[in-house]
């Protein structure tokens, strides 16, 4: 069965320093990918998404995401975080082609000190 | 003017009650969802309909019932609620794309606690 992991359970950064969060699926053929972001206490809102073309993408608020298709990842980066950052993000996949569900990750909490 | 919109945002209710959770969107989309997301944060989907006609229907107990009565609106009824039913259930629509590219856009949730 498709599958989301995302390694880190919670991350906890100074303001200012740099973030990666991992993402890994585990399905082998065509996908589309997102990154969705959940503040404390409100509804979840799209960070970015990747469909194909450039495998770099950016997104809202200064956040980027790779796509590695030899690895099956698509991790979330932005170079100097904010205190405002601090939320629940999360990663989905849903396959290419279909009507399919959007199969989610655990979320990776992220908590930024000020 | 919120583009999906969820009623009500909290619900406390004894085991056993019956509860409807409304979800309603002004995006004219095709597709509309529901999530459950455990005390975790782990999201799930639940059911899909797309066009009042339901397309998913992932394993979710038969007291979940949703109802559809046009594409704006997909509502949430649960009988007989238990205490695993705690949760926040999140509302989504999606326009009808094409090769799975369609974005979901969430609603704020509804909280739900049985005690």
């Amino acid at each position: 069965a498709q599958s989301v992991s995302q390694h880190n359970h919670h991350v906890i950064l100074s303001e200012a320093a740099s973030l990666e969060l991992g993402c890994n699926y585990s399905y082998g053929g065509t996908v589309n990918l997102f990154w969705y972001v959940q503040y404390p206490g409100q509804h979840l809102q799209l960070l970015l998404k990747y469909f194909s073309g450039d495998p770099l993408v950016k997104g809202i608020k200064g956040f980027e995401a790779e796509f590695i298709k030899s690895k099956f990842s698509f991790n979330l980066r932005k170079p100097s975080v904010q205190w405002s950052d601090t939320a629940e993000y999360f990663c989905a996949v849903k396959r290419g082609g279909s009507q399919g569900n959007l199969i989610f990750g655990k979320g990776t909490k992220l908590s930024v000190k000020p | 003017d919120t583009a999906v919109s969820q009623t009500p945002k909290y619900l406390v209710t004894q085991m056993g009650n019956d509860k409807s959770i409304k979800c309603e969107q002004n995006l004219g989309h095709d597709t509309m969802y529901w999530y459950k997301q455990d005390s975790k944060k782990f999201l799930k989907i639940m059911f899909s309909y797309n066009n009042k006609e339901l397309i998913i229907n992932e394993t979710v107990p038969n007291r979940f019932s949703p109802k559809s009565p046009d594409k704006a609106h997909l509502n949430l009824h649960i009988n007989s609620l238990e205490l695993g039913d705690s949760a926040v259930y999140f509302c989504a629509s999606s326009p009808m794309g094409t090769r799975g590219r369609e974005t979901q856009y969430f609603g704020p949730g509804t909280r739900l606690l049985v005690l």
